[in-house]
Protein backbone atom coordinates (compact mmCIF):
# COMPACT_ATOMS: atom_id res chain seq x y z
CA UNK A 1 0.00 0.00 0.00
CA UNK A 2 1.06 3.51 0.03
CA UNK A 3 3.14 4.58 2.32
CA UNK A 4 5.61 7.52 3.73
CA UNK A 5 7.94 5.96 6.48
CA UNK A 6 9.67 7.84 8.74
CA UNK A 7 12.85 7.68 10.79
CA UNK A 8 12.67 7.09 14.43
CA UNK A 9 13.30 9.70 17.02
CA UNK A 10 16.33 12.02 17.70
CA UNK A 11 17.78 13.19 20.39
CA UNK A 12 19.95 16.13 19.62
CA UNK A 13 22.44 18.51 21.31
CA UNK A 14 21.81 22.52 20.96
CA UNK A 15 23.85 23.48 17.93
CA UNK A 16 24.44 19.65 16.27
CA UNK A 17 22.60 18.35 13.16
CA UNK A 18 19.60 16.12 11.95
CA UNK A 19 18.75 14.68 9.23
CA UNK A 20 15.47 12.41 9.21
CA UNK A 21 14.43 10.14 6.47
CA UNK A 22 10.83 9.36 4.82
CA UNK A 23 11.32 6.52 2.73
CA UNK A 24 8.13 6.39 0.05
CA UNK A 25 6.60 2.82 -0.80
CA UNK A 26 3.29 1.42 -3.27
CA UNK A 27 3.42 4.57 -5.60
CA UNK A 28 5.85 6.12 -7.92
CA UNK A 29 8.34 8.74 -6.22
CA UNK A 30 8.69 10.88 -8.65
CA UNK A 31 4.95 11.35 -9.33
CA UNK A 32 4.37 13.37 -6.13
CA UNK A 33 6.83 16.33 -4.55
CA UNK A 34 7.71 15.82 -1.14
CA UNK A 35 6.49 18.60 1.29
CA UNK A 36 8.20 18.54 5.18
CA UNK A 37 6.01 20.20 7.94
CA UNK A 38 6.71 20.96 11.51
CA UNK A 39 4.15 20.58 14.52
CA UNK A 40 4.73 21.98 17.83
CA UNK A 41 1.93 22.45 20.44
CA UNK A 42 2.85 26.49 20.71
CA UNK A 43 2.91 26.91 16.79
CA UNK A 44 0.93 24.72 15.29
CA UNK A 45 1.36 23.27 11.36
CA UNK A 46 4.58 25.14 9.90
CA UNK A 47 5.21 24.69 6.33
CA UNK A 48 8.88 24.18 5.64
CA UNK A 49 9.13 23.38 2.27
CA UNK A 50 9.11 21.24 -0.75
CA UNK A 51 11.07 18.97 -2.94
CA UNK A 52 10.67 18.35 -6.65
CA UNK A 53 11.14 14.55 -6.78
CA UNK A 54 11.85 14.20 -10.25
CA UNK A 55 14.64 17.14 -10.21
CA UNK A 56 15.94 17.86 -6.97
CA UNK A 57 14.51 21.14 -6.95
CA UNK A 58 12.87 23.06 -4.05
CA UNK A 59 10.89 25.74 -2.36
CA UNK A 60 11.86 26.55 1.26
CA UNK A 61 9.60 28.90 3.38
CA UNK A 62 11.49 31.76 4.05
CA UNK A 63 11.68 31.19 7.73
CA UNK A 64 13.32 27.76 7.48
CA UNK A 65 16.03 29.00 4.96
CA UNK A 66 18.98 28.05 6.58
CA UNK A 67 17.66 25.91 9.26
CA UNK A 68 16.53 22.96 6.55
CA UNK A 69 17.97 21.44 3.71
CA UNK A 70 15.90 19.20 1.64
CA UNK A 71 17.33 16.27 -0.69
CA UNK A 72 16.25 13.16 -2.47
CA UNK A 73 17.34 10.06 -3.27
CA UNK A 74 15.57 8.38 -6.29
CA UNK A 75 17.59 5.36 -6.52
CA UNK A 76 16.09 4.76 -2.93
CA UNK A 77 12.96 6.58 -3.52
CA UNK A 78 13.52 8.46 -0.06
CA UNK A 79 13.35 11.91 0.52
CA UNK A 80 16.00 13.44 3.02
CA UNK A 81 15.54 17.01 5.70
CA UNK A 82 18.95 18.26 7.57
CA UNK A 83 18.32 20.68 10.10
CA UNK A 84 21.28 22.70 11.36
CA UNK A 85 22.20 24.61 14.26
CA UNK A 86 19.50 22.88 16.17
CA UNK A 87 17.90 24.90 19.07
CA UNK A 88 15.34 24.28 21.85
CA UNK A 89 13.08 25.81 19.69
CA UNK A 90 13.74 23.01 16.33
CA UNK A 91 11.98 19.98 19.22
CA UNK A 92 9.22 19.34 17.73
CA UNK A 93 7.45 16.21 15.61
CA UNK A 94 7.90 16.82 11.41
CA UNK A 95 6.21 15.29 8.90
CA UNK A 96 7.17 14.61 5.45
CA UNK A 97 3.69 14.51 2.75
CA UNK A 98 3.16 13.08 -0.11
CA UNK A 99 0.19 11.31 -1.43
CA UNK A 100 -0.01 10.98 2.51
CA UNK A 101 1.12 12.06 5.37
CA UNK A 102 4.09 10.11 6.83
CA UNK A 103 3.88 8.75 10.65
CA UNK A 104 6.28 12.20 12.07
CA UNK A 105 9.95 11.90 13.22
CA UNK A 106 10.12 13.53 16.91
CA UNK A 107 13.14 15.70 16.93
CA UNK A 108 14.43 16.52 21.05
CA UNK A 109 17.07 19.12 21.19
CA UNK A 110 18.37 19.47 24.68
CA UNK A 111 21.45 19.33 26.88
CA UNK B 1 1.83 34.68 4.33
CA UNK B 2 -2.12 33.86 4.44
CA UNK B 3 -3.64 33.73 7.89
CA UNK B 4 -6.54 30.85 8.14
CA UNK B 5 -8.70 31.28 10.99
CA UNK B 6 -10.88 28.40 12.21
CA UNK B 7 -13.35 28.32 14.86
CA UNK B 8 -14.59 27.08 16.87
CA UNK B 9 -11.39 25.96 18.76
CA UNK B 10 -13.15 23.37 20.19
CA UNK B 11 -16.41 21.52 20.24
CA UNK B 12 -18.13 19.27 22.58
CA UNK B 13 -20.79 16.89 20.88
CA UNK B 14 -23.06 13.99 21.30
CA UNK B 15 -22.62 10.72 18.73
CA UNK B 16 -25.26 11.34 15.59
CA UNK B 17 -25.13 15.35 16.11
CA UNK B 18 -24.08 17.39 13.36
CA UNK B 19 -21.29 19.87 13.57
CA UNK B 20 -19.29 22.95 11.12
CA UNK B 21 -16.04 24.28 11.63
CA UNK B 22 -15.41 27.63 9.86
CA UNK B 23 -12.33 28.91 7.95
CA UNK B 24 -11.59 32.06 6.87
CA UNK B 25 -8.01 33.10 4.95
CA UNK B 26 -6.55 36.60 4.70
CA UNK B 27 -6.68 36.37 0.72
CA UNK B 28 -9.02 34.51 -1.81
CA UNK B 29 -7.78 31.04 -1.82
CA UNK B 30 -8.24 30.82 -5.78
CA UNK B 31 -5.42 29.62 -8.09
CA UNK B 32 -4.20 31.35 -11.74
CA UNK B 33 -5.52 28.32 -13.00
CA UNK B 34 -9.11 28.66 -11.05
CA UNK B 35 -8.98 26.34 -8.49
CA UNK B 36 -8.79 26.68 -4.90
CA UNK B 37 -6.21 24.91 -2.72
CA UNK B 38 -8.37 24.76 0.72
CA UNK B 39 -8.09 21.44 2.16
CA UNK B 40 -9.21 19.89 5.62
CA UNK B 41 -7.27 17.79 7.75
CA UNK B 42 -8.12 15.47 10.87
CA UNK B 43 -5.59 14.51 12.99
CA UNK B 44 -6.91 11.60 15.19
CA UNK B 45 -5.12 10.65 18.75
CA UNK B 46 -1.99 9.56 18.51
CA UNK B 47 -2.19 10.14 14.90
CA UNK B 48 -0.52 12.17 11.83
CA UNK B 49 -2.65 14.30 10.04
CA UNK B 50 -4.93 12.56 7.05
CA UNK B 51 -6.38 14.32 4.08
CA UNK B 52 -10.20 14.33 4.36
CA UNK B 53 -11.35 16.66 1.48
CA UNK B 54 -9.64 18.41 -1.04
CA UNK B 55 -9.83 21.59 -3.35
CA UNK B 56 -13.20 22.49 -0.20
CA UNK B 57 -15.30 19.69 -1.53
CA UNK B 58 -14.02 16.99 -2.67
CA UNK B 59 -13.52 13.56 -0.93
CA UNK B 60 -10.12 11.77 -0.18
CA UNK B 61 -9.86 8.39 -0.62
CA UNK B 62 -12.11 6.28 1.79
CA UNK B 63 -13.61 9.53 3.45
CA UNK B 64 -17.26 8.73 3.90
CA UNK B 65 -19.51 11.01 2.88
CA UNK B 66 -20.70 12.31 6.17
CA UNK B 67 -18.10 14.77 5.41
CA UNK B 68 -19.08 17.30 3.54
CA UNK B 69 -17.05 20.80 2.58
CA UNK B 70 -18.45 23.90 0.92
CA UNK B 71 -16.90 27.64 0.39
CA UNK B 72 -15.20 29.79 -1.74
CA UNK B 73 -12.71 32.52 -2.08
CA UNK B 74 -12.09 33.42 1.56
CA UNK B 75 -14.72 31.37 3.62
CA UNK B 76 -15.06 27.87 3.91
CA UNK B 77 -16.91 25.23 5.81
CA UNK B 78 -16.39 22.01 6.67
CA UNK B 79 -19.87 19.95 7.82
CA UNK B 80 -19.63 16.26 9.54
CA UNK B 81 -23.09 15.50 9.76
CA UNK B 82 -23.84 12.32 12.70
CA UNK B 83 -20.64 12.17 14.20
CA UNK B 84 -19.27 8.90 15.37
CA UNK B 85 -16.50 7.93 17.73
CA UNK B 86 -14.06 7.52 14.72
CA UNK B 87 -14.27 11.27 13.98
CA UNK B 88 -12.70 12.91 17.29
CA UNK B 89 -9.47 14.86 17.05
CA UNK B 90 -8.30 17.83 15.57
CA UNK B 91 -9.24 19.46 12.29
CA UNK B 92 -7.24 21.37 10.20
CA UNK B 93 -8.07 23.86 7.30
CA UNK B 94 -4.80 24.35 5.43
CA UNK B 95 -4.31 26.25 1.71
CA UNK B 96 -1.80 25.16 -0.91
CA UNK B 97 -2.80 28.12 -3.35
CA UNK B 98 0.20 30.65 -1.77
CA UNK B 99 3.12 29.92 -0.87
CA UNK B 100 4.17 28.89 1.84
CA UNK B 101 1.02 26.30 2.57
CA UNK B 102 -0.26 27.80 6.05
CA UNK B 103 -2.62 26.31 8.37
CA UNK B 104 -5.53 26.77 10.66
CA UNK B 105 -4.92 26.78 14.47
CA UNK B 106 -7.35 23.75 14.74
CA UNK B 107 -10.49 22.34 16.29
CA UNK B 108 -10.76 20.27 18.55
CA UNK B 109 -13.65 17.62 18.48
CA UNK B 110 -14.41 15.83 21.54
CA UNK B 111 -17.05 13.62 23.55
CA UNK B 112 -20.36 15.73 24.95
Amino acid sequence: QVQLQQSGAELAKPGSSVKISCKASGYTFTSYYISWIKQTTGQGLEYIGYINTGSGGTNYNEKFKGKATLTVDKSSSTAFMQLSSLTPDDSAVYYCEGPYWGQGTLVTVSS
Amino acid sequence: DVVMTQTPPSLSVAIGQSVSISCKSSQSLVYSDGKTYLHWLLQSPGQSPKLLIYQVSNLGSGVPDRFSGTGSQKDFTLKISRVEAEDLGVYYCVQATHFPWTFGGGTKLELK
